[in-house]
């Protein structure tokens, strides 16, 4: 069963801790994005990658860091120097340069910081 | 530039009515435009794309108008239902370069559709 699967569904964190939330990509993707998403703002993308060992910062990438040391993973550690990281977080993935730009999203993590 | 602006910011229509949501952009260098619909606490679905070559696609009681002179393009939705009633997202993105594949958004429209 093809698809992006994202966990924790929901994580909740102190102020101070980092926390890394995880996404996996069975579908043979190169590409992969991380999106937050606030009521009203529509989706924001923090950092994408196109290929392995590869990520490029996105619109709002302060606070955030990821890494791609697998094709099909895209973890995106939100750290204590994000200021306000309580939100959806949406993971998702394409073919990249060798597809049609279309992009499979995952089913998100709701993040709140207590 | 890479703004894409979205309107209206709600909407409710009558089961069996159109909705209609509009979205315009800056950057003539996007081609690619698709159309997310969203549920509560869900990922966003594709649901219809169009590329700038051609000025309208249909997908059942989906219909994506494009006027690349305006660069504005729609969302129509025929015969609304409740179960259409979700948040939809436009989007832009472009092939090429650095930002091959980066969608940039608009803000959303969040559809109710009264039975």
């Amino acid at each position: 069963d093809g698809g992006i699967t994202q966990s924790p569904k929901y994580l909740f964190r102190k102020e101070g801790q980092n926390v890394t939330l995880s996404c996996e990509q069975n579908l043979n993707h190169d590409a992969m994005y991380w999106y937050r998403q606030d009521p009203g703002q529509g989706l924001r993308l923090i950092y994408y990658s196109q290929i392995v060992n590869d990520f490029q910062k996105g619109d709002i990438a302060e606070g955030y860091s990821v890494s791609r040391e697998k094709k099909e993973s895209f973890p995106l550690t939100v750290t204590s120097a994000q200021k306000n990281p309580t939100a959806f977080y949406l993971c998702a993935s394409s073919f990249g340069t060798s597809g049609n730009n279309e992009q499979f999203f995952g089913p998100g993590t709701r993040l709140t910081v207590l | 530039q890479q703004q894409v602006k979205q309107s209206p910011q709600s909407l409710i229509v009558q089961k069996g009515g159109i909705s209609i949501i509009n979205c315009a952009y800056e950057n003539t260098a996007f081609d690619y435009f698709p159309w997310y619909q969203q549920f509560p606490g869900k990922g966003p679905a594709l649901l219809i794309a169009i590329r700038p070559d051609v000025s309208e696609k249909k997908e059942g009681r989906f219909t994506i108008s494009f006027n690349k002179s305006a660069k504005q393009f729609s969302l129509h939705i025929m015969d609304s239902q409740p179960g259409d009633s979700a948040t939809y997202f436009c989007a832009a993105s472009m092939r090429g370069g650095t930002s091959y594949g980066k969608l940039t958004f608009g803000q959303g429209t969040i559809l109710t559709v009264h039975p």
